[in-house]
């Protein structure tokens, strides 16, 4: 595997569902990002780990909850969804300075995307 | 609060003309520019990436140039082709965050 893969690739899920979207990079980064995509609004950022750490949380509803248990992976955690959920979930990573404000951020590289339907 | 706008929308051309996308940003501290590429149904794919201090950058038929001062940026696409239909997003990095913004994109359509 090369680049950033994420699993599943489309889901539907009822709104008492719980489930989760898995992202790997092979890159060698060190930050991983979680952004959304809807009909006809720009590119969202949910949220930002920085070596393992979340720094941003963008203003996301609880039930969404992000998980990054080492640098090569996130996870995004779905329960009691709504219908408006329904978007295109996408993963980027990204080889980042240490601290943030010093120096040149690199490119972000992104995954497929995880297409999620909330019925 | 970084707003960043693509111009057009839309657009559909005839193979090998050279097109211009354009995307303005109201906020111009920036750290750097990022031109994706995205497939319908499918994530992005990056293009080019302008540094706050570059003018422009080049890949193969690809030019994006950087006006910084005026919140500015275009993607010339050279020799078009029907491959190259997708939608073009621009997203600006700002000075000192991790947080890409976005804009909506533009739908371009290449036909032979």
């Amino acid at each position: 595997e090369t680049g950033v893969t994420q699993t599943p690739r489309h889901l539907v899920m009822g709104m008492t569902n719980k489930k989760s979207l898995k992202c790997e990079q092979h890159l060698g980064h060190n930050a991983m990002y979680w952004y959304k995509q809807s009909a006809k609004k720009p590119l969202e950022l949910m949220f930002v780990y920085n070596f393992k750490e979340q720094t941003e949380n963008n203003s996301v509803p609880s039930r969404f909850s992000p998980e990054c248990p080492n640098s090569s992976h996130l996870f995004l955690h779905l329960h009691t969804l709504q219908p408006e959920d329904s978007a295109l979930y996408l993963c980027a990573s990204s080889q980042d300075p240490v601290n943030s404000g010093q120096g040149y951020h690199n490119e972000q590289f992104f995954g497929p995307g995880t297409r999620l339907t909330v019925l | 609060k970084q707003e960043v706008t693509q111009i057009p929308a839309a657009l559909s051309v005839p193979e090998g003309e050279n097109l211009v996308l354009n995307c303005s940003f109201t906020d111009s501290a920036i750290y750097n520019l990022q031109w994706f590429r995205q497939d319908p149904g499918k994530g992005l794919t990056s293009l080019l990436l302008i540094q706050s201090s570059q003018r422009e950058q080049t890949s193969g038929r690809l030019n994006a140039s950087l006006d910084k001062s005026s919140g500015r940026s275009t993607l010339y696409i050279a020799a078009s082709q029907p491959g190259d239909s997708a939608t073009y997003l621009c997203a600006v990095r700002r000075a000192g965050y991790s947080t890409l913004t976005f804009g909506k994109g533009t739908m371009l359509l290449v036909s032979p």
